[in-house]
């Protein structure tokens, strides 16, 4: 079993749309969970994080954990055309660097 | 501005021949990363680094290698012992102790031909 899944997509909808993104994981020892957007060809920008439970906004995103359920979301509210990308999910249970573990990615596109 | 540079954004090499990517950052962050990304898989780590003269083995780093002699610079060398070394290649960097905030660069892609 990976460490963490998510869905590969692609996913699809129209402008203004609401999008919801999501990752599931094993390891309940994971304390930190991120959102990196990734556009073709472009190294992943990381566009939230989170340690342990609960929501955090920022503008139009929304991250969500819910570690009872080892399953976490990404928000995107009023999508818009320049939201087109590849969102990964990562995650980690420490402070170190080698124990990074991300999904394999969402396509999203949406439709103007 | 501050960020992470990758050199060359497209390379091809031989089979049986070594290439280095060059990896620069001017975040004066002190460790820095190296993953592979391929179609269908999560990045991987293949090297990382938190003090300049200091790195450690990732998940993957048979057939790479990696040297750290300045804190803003981490090149990675694929060798000819690495057997799929077609793939994107991905340099990060963060603060030390805030490893969760990690700064991608804009990624090599490396054709074997």
């Amino acid at each position: 079993q990976k460490e963490v899944e998510q869905d590969p997509g692609p996913l699809s909808v129209p402008e203004g749309a609401i999008v919801s993104l999501n990752c599931t994981y094993s390891n309940s020892a994971f304390q930190y969970f991120m959102w990196y957007r990734q556009y073709s060809r472009k190294g992943p920008e990381l566009l939230m994080y989170t340690y342990s439970s609960g929501n955090k906004e920022d503008g139009r995103f929304t991250a969500q954990v819910d570690k009872s359920s080892k399953y976490i979301s990404l928000f995107i509210r009023d999508s818009q055309p320049s939201d087109s990308a590849t969102y990964l999910c990562a995650m980690s249970a420490g402070d170190t660097g080698n124990q990074f573990y991300f999904g394999t990615g969402t396509s999203l596109t949406v439709i103007p | 501005d501050g960020g992470i540079t990758q050199s060359p954004k497209y390379l091809f090499r031989k089979e049986g021949q070594n290439v280095t990517l060059s990896c620069e950052q001017n975040l004066n962050h002190d460790a820095m990363y190296w993953y592979r990304q391929d179609p269908g898989q999560g990045l991987r780590l293949i090297y990382y680094s938190q003090i300049v003269n200091d790195f450690q083995k990732g998940d993957i780093a048979e057939g790479y290698s990696v040297s750290r002699e300045k804190k803003e610079s981490f090149p990675l060398t694929v060798t000819s012992a690495q057997k799929n070394p077609t793939a994107f290649y991905l340099c990060a960097s963060s603060r030390l102790a805030v490893y969760n905030e990690q700064f991608f660069g804009p990624g090599t892609r490396l054709t074997v031909l």
